[in-house]
């Protein structure tokens, strides 16, 4: 079983409507991150948790909000969905040792 | 604020042959870590390989080696014996050692084309 894993993998949805992604690790970490890309970019982080109780905004956070359930469970949700949100979206966790591990991504359309 | 550059948007190389992948950064850190990750188009982000700042040697793995000039702030990755299954975009990435985020800074990659 993969080690960092989101559903849904795919998502359609239409604008003004609300929308979660959720992310699952088995790897242990506490350290946890969501990021956003864009057609031929690299990646820009949303928001980012070092445990459950300690939650931060990343660089683009605006129209999105996190939970984290448990040390496993690190969800983003989109309040009121809007065209330019749609792009794939990334899990990923990191290691004592500086790696960062990602699940395999969410396409996200907003029409 | 870091920034990462790969001014090389694609590079294509014939299957068995060596090629090399640049990426420059800028940083006032001195504790760091680069790393090279392949996203095939499966989508999928793997890491390939990672190199600590602090470490001279540069970082290996089979046939993937990096080329770590901290002084220059380059970073560049060599892939041996080029694969088909190694045709992906590529991406340089640098994350602090420190405290803060940690996020990786990402640059905004090369596609790599294995010619047959």
């Amino acid at each position: 079983d993969a080690d960092v894993t989101q559903t849904p993998r795919n998502r359609i949805t239409k604008t003004g409507k609300r929308i979660m992604l959720e992310c699952s690790q088995t790897k242990g970490h506490d350290r946890m991150y969501w990021y956003r890309q864009d057609p031929g970019l690299g990646l820009q982080l949303i928001y980012y948790s070092f445990d459950v109780k300690d939650i931060n905004k990343g660089e683009i956070s605006d129209g999105y909000s996190v939970s984290r359930q448990a040390q496993a469970k690190f969800s983003l949700s989109l309040e009121s969905a809007i065209p330019n949100q749609t792009a794939l979206y990334f899990c990923a966790t990191r290691s004592a040792a500086g790696e960062q591990y990602f699940g395999p991504g969410t396409r996200l359309t907003v029409t | 604020a870091q920034t990462v550059t790969q001014s090389q948007p694609e590079m294509s190389v014939q299957e068995a042959e060596t090629v090399t992948l640049s990426c420059t950064y800028d940083t006032s850190e001195s504790d760091y870590y680069l790393f090279w990750y392949k996203q095939p188009p499966s989508r999928q982000m793997i890491l390939v390989i990672r190199q600590e700042a602090y470490k001279q040697q540069n970082a290996t793995e089979n046939r993937f080696s990096v080329n770590f000039q901290k002084a220059a702030k380059s970073f560049s990755l060599k892939i041996s014996d080029s694969q088909l299954g190694d045709a992906a975009m590529y991406f340089c990435a640098w994350s602090s050692e420190g405290s803060g985020a940690q996020k990786l800074v990402f640059g905004q990659g090369t596609r790599l084309t294995i010619n047959p």
